[in-house]
């Protein structure tokens, strides 16, 4: 069974200041793919950004990074220079490379962008 | 270009009706999939279609749950006799064709409230 976890409620940062939101996860397959998405009051899931486990490099999308540590089996996710339009949920998601293709999500982590 | 939409936008209903939440996916999207986000949680994963027919049903959590895609493009989630503990927003996500390398796009969701 897959599980992740995202331990952080809450965060709020600054505008134009970094954040980091952590999420950690569970597993034994070897190859799958791991995400973030974002949830705004609207309620629609947006992807932000996708990484595939058997590549090292971590994935990057504009003001949005991941620092993907494999055997620490650790997925956070950096917004930097941080946008009041940032303000979301923000919910990590794990799935198979094989076989299922369904997401498993994390609790989320709520994030404010204070002016 | 129309993104996955979800009707109604909410649904109250007393307990013991029958309801059914639709969901219109992105044309062409083969991939379709429904996920339940109860409050404070993230999306758990219900059941997947890969065009007509439903390729994994595990997360259905018993029989008063059913989905149908008849013609491979609109689905229907059923639930009969309704729980309070049904109450939720009920998200459908949408694909090209399925697996981690596809982005699922989701809809707005439906709010079920059971009374």
């Amino acid at each position: 069974a897959q599980t992740v976890t995202q331990s952080q409620p809450e965060m709020s940062v600054q505008e134009a200041e970094t954040v980091t939101l952590s999420c950690t996860y569970d597993t034994s397959e070897n190859n799958y793919y791991l995400f973030w998405y974002k949830q705004p009051p609207s309620r629609q899931m947006i992807l932000v950004i996708r990484q595939e486990a058997y590549k090292q490099q971590n994935a990057t999308e504009n003001r949005f990074s991941v620092n993907f540590q494999k055997a620490a089996k650790s997925f956070s996710l950096k917004i930097s220079d941080s946008q009041l339009g940032d303000t979301a949920m923000y919910f990590c998601a794990f799935m198979k490379a094989t076989g299922a293709n369904n997401l498993f999500f994390g609790t989320g982590t709520r994030l404010t962008v204070i002016p | 270009g129309a993104g996955v939409s979800q009707t109604p936008s909410n649904k109250v209903t007393e307990k013991g009706k029958y309801v059914e939440l639709r969901c219109d996916p992105i044309s062409g999207h083969t991939a379709l999939y429904w996920y339940r986000q109860s409050l404070g949680q993230g999306p758990e994963f219900l059941i997947y279609f890969q065009g007509t027919g439903a390729a994994d049903d595990s997360g259905l959590p018993n029989d008063r749950f059913f989905a149908v895609r008849p013609e491979g493009s609109v689905s229907t989630l059923k639930i009969q006799r309704t729980e309070r503990g049904d109450s939720a927003v009920y998200l459908c996500a949408s694909s090209l064709r399925g697996g981690g390398r596809e982005t699922q796009y989701f809809g707005p969701g439906t709010r079920l409230l059971v009374l």
